[in-house]
């Protein structure tokens, strides 16, 4: 059981350029999420999903775009990098739609734009 | 409209004493509330939770938490603090919409032996 797992670790990006970051979960969860963690400002929701097919916005989604093709897996786009990107970004997933289920977590990945 | 506020971004703590992580909500519902760590390189890791089944919660690592509903309070305590405590500890509570999770903008734990 892998919980969640993320793709790629780590990634250096020009401004301008495209990236896909992947995450999976083996958990059967129906939720899942991306965050972005910046010093001093804590985690930051940029989208989630709560089922297969459908996403929506969070709190600091410019930017980013996200698909939830597969209910275990939930990509998370960038169109054209901007060093304003630079960031951990974590994906999260949880059981369902209940306000005291805990999200789960994956390991994060650090993504630099020059 | 829910939201964390931690006080203190840096708390050094020696090896041995009291640990205390402040925390405190806003919500115009109950607030179910969250405790995570995310210990150097490594993704969050849940603490505990709130639920409002007891106000006195205990999570992993002999650390817990009490619930305040005056004090809009959820400070997370451990009696002795160890050496591997030291970690990034963040604050959540969650939203009725989606799940979504507000999280503090965390307090980084020193341990000094």
């Amino acid at each position: 059981n892998a919980g969640v797992t993320q793709t790629p670790k780590f990634r250096v990006l020009k401004t301008g350029q495209s990236m896909t970051l992947l995450c999976a979960q083996d958990m059967n969860h129906e939720y899942m999420y991306w965050y972005r963690q910046d010093p001093g400002m804590g985690l930051r929701l940029i989208h989630y999903s709560v089922g297969e097919g459908t996403t929506a916005k969070g709190e600091v989604p410019d930017g980013y775009n996200v698909s939830r093709l597969k209910k275990q897996n939930f990509l998370l786009g960038l169109e054209s990098a901007a060093p304003s990107q630079t960031s951990v970004y974590f994906c999260a997933s949880s059981y369902k739609a209940s306000v005291y289920n805990e999200q789960f977590f994956g390991p994060g990945t650090r993504l630099t734009v020059l | 409209a829910q939201s964390v506020t931690q006080l203190g971004s840096h708390v050094s703590v020696s090896e041995g004493a009291l640990v205390l992580l402040r925390c405190n909500y806003s919500s115009s519902v109950p607030p179910y509330l969250f405790w995570y760590v995310q210990y150097p390189n490594q993704g969050l890791q849940l603490l505990l939770k709130y639920t409002s089944a007891a106000t006195l919660v205990k999570g992993i690592n002999g650390f817990e938490a009490e619930f305040k509903k005056s004090e809009t309070s959820f400070h997370l305590t451990k009696p002795s603090a160890h050496m591997s405590d030291a970690a990034e500890y963040f604050c959540a509570v969650s939203a009725y919409t989606g799940n979504q999770f507000y999280f503090g903008t965390g307090t980084s734990l020193t341990v000094i032996p």
